[in-house]
């Protein structure tokens, strides 16, 4: 059984740096999949952040997102993980991590997602 | 952000049947394949359609999916109670290069 678990910060500042990490079991972050990131932010619709292929043969990113965003792999840990800077009130949000098959953009398995909070 | 029309919420009785939509353009749902995901808060997203017809492995096929043009729909008969949730759409923007989802339909069953 394939199983994703978010985990970071819940409170994040303005203007700092996020960093949040995915743990994956049942699959490994080197097989043929994509790694993504999504978040939802209240009372809005799911955003595309990005993507890690077979972790870490190359990234893809939402381009209203790329200037501030990068996904790493860190496949001895099995991880993969997302950073977003300059982070401000607008970035607010529960954000997921999915694993991605193949070339239609489905979904297989997503985490329960993290709730974070950008406040001062 | 880009988040495509869906009805916000729809309601049927128990046992009967409900269709939720999604509409979109040439550049999502009329050129790439369209899934679906059921969703309750504070739990994973679920896949309950792929390239707009396909179920997964242990998914009742009193899911179903279809698409014309560019809108597509997800169809549930013998609603159950525990089929209430919120619905998404999602699917691959040509133009945006991006991933693209529907905004949602929160299904009641009464």
């Amino acid at each position: 059984q394939v199983q994703l678990q978010e985990s970071g910060p819940g409170l994040v500042k303005p203007s700092e740096t996020l960093s949040l990490t995915c743990s994956v079991s049942g699959s490994s972050i080197s097989d043929n999949y994509y790694w993504d990131w999504i978040r939802q932010s209240p009372g809005k619709g799911l955003e595309w952040i990005g993507s890690l292929y077979r972790g870490g043969v190359t990234s893809y990113y939402n381009p209203s997102l790329k200037s501030r965003v990068t996904i790493s792999g860190d496949t001895s840990n099995n991880q993969f993980s997302l950073k977003v800077t300059s982070m401000t009130a607008a970035d607010t949000a529960v954000y997921y991590c999915a694993r991605r098959k193949g070339a239609t953009f489905f979904f297989d398995y997503w985490g329960l997602g993290t709730l974070v909070t950008v406040s001062s | 952000q880009s988040v495509l029309p869906q009805p916000p919420s729809v309601s049927a009785a128990p046992g009967q049947r409900v269709t939720i939509s999604c509409s979109g353009s040439d550049s999502n749902i009329g050129n790439n394949y369209v899934s679906w995901y059921h969703h309750l808060p504070g739990t994973a997203p679920k896949l309950l359609i792929y390239d707009n017809n396909k179920r997964p492995s242990g998914i009742p096929d009193r899911f179903s999916g279809s698409k014309s043009g560019t809108s597509a729909t997800l169809a549930i008969t013998g609603l159950q109670t525990g089929d209430e949730a919120t619905y998404f759409c999602g699917m691959w923007d040509s133009s945006l290069n991006s991933v693209v989802f529907g905004a949602g339909t929160r299904l009641t069953v009464l």
